[in-house]
């Protein structure tokens, strides 16, 4: 099965600033896809972005953006002029391979932000 | 929006008992999921569906089963339940596209409490 680790169980972050939140993963596929999911207290799960493995390019969504090593097997996300509205819980989740569409989670990154 | 919803936010059951959890979505989607979320253990996959009438297991499928008779409807049985299967639960749905890369919708979850 997929290992995906997201060493950090709790970061904080002031508002304004940037953190960044990492993830590592097995896999032994060369392309797939990698996703970062929020779940803000009010639990209902939000993709926030999406890289795919075969992309030299890393993805950006506004404030947010990650850093996609591939070699390394790590998917970075980070957030910059972080926003009350950011504090989450924080899944990362590459999928199983090309159009495979089941996702491994990893444990999650419980973010605050700080006024 | 896509929207899935699903038929519960909190439920109470007795050790033993049958128990149906409902989601059903709204944009037409193919794919369907249901998952548990433990702390500390993030999302787990029970079961997934990509058609009507068609299943399979995902990587803790021990305990339940699950029902897809209707393309928006994705049932999810425990058939007898146990004080560790008190969890919260999360349905999901995608598009059944052939990528990979397609977003999961989530719902806001069911907090199922077994005594």
């Amino acid at each position: 099965a997929q290992t995906v680790t997201q060493s950090q169980p709790e970061m904080s972050v002031q508002e304004a600033e940037t953190v960044t939140l990492s993830c590592t993963y097995d896999t032994s596929e060369s392309d797939y896809y990698l996703f970062w999911y929020k779940q803000p207290p009010s639990r209902q799960m939000i993709l926030v972005i999406r890289q795919e493995a075969y992309k030299q390019q890393n993805a950006t969504e506004n404030r947010f953006s990650v850093n996609f090593q591939k070699a390394a097997k790590s998917f970075s996300l980070k957030i910059s002029d972080s926003q009350l509205g950011d504090a989450a819980m924080y899944f990362c989740a590459p999928n199983s391979g090309g159009s495979n569409y089941k996702l491994t989670f990893g444990k999650g990154t419980l973010l605050t932000v700080n006024p | 929006d896509v929207k899935v919803t699903q038929s519960s936010r909190y439920l109470v059951k007795r050790t033993g008992e049958k128990v149906f959890l409902e989601c059903v979505q709204d944009m037409d989607h193919e794919n369907m999921f249901w998952y548990r979320q433990d702390p500390g253990l993030g999302l787990r996959l029970i079961y997934f569906s990509y058609d009507v009438k068609m299943k399979e297991k995902g990587d803790i499928p021990e305990g339940y089963s699950v029902s897809r008779e209707k393309k928006e409807r994705f049932s999810l049985i425990l058939e007898s339940a146990s004080t560790n299967q008190t969890s919260m639960y999360l349905c999901a749905s995608s598009s059944g596209g052939a990528l990979g890369e397609e977003t999961q919708y989530f719902g806001p979850g069911t907090r199922l409490l077994v005594l």
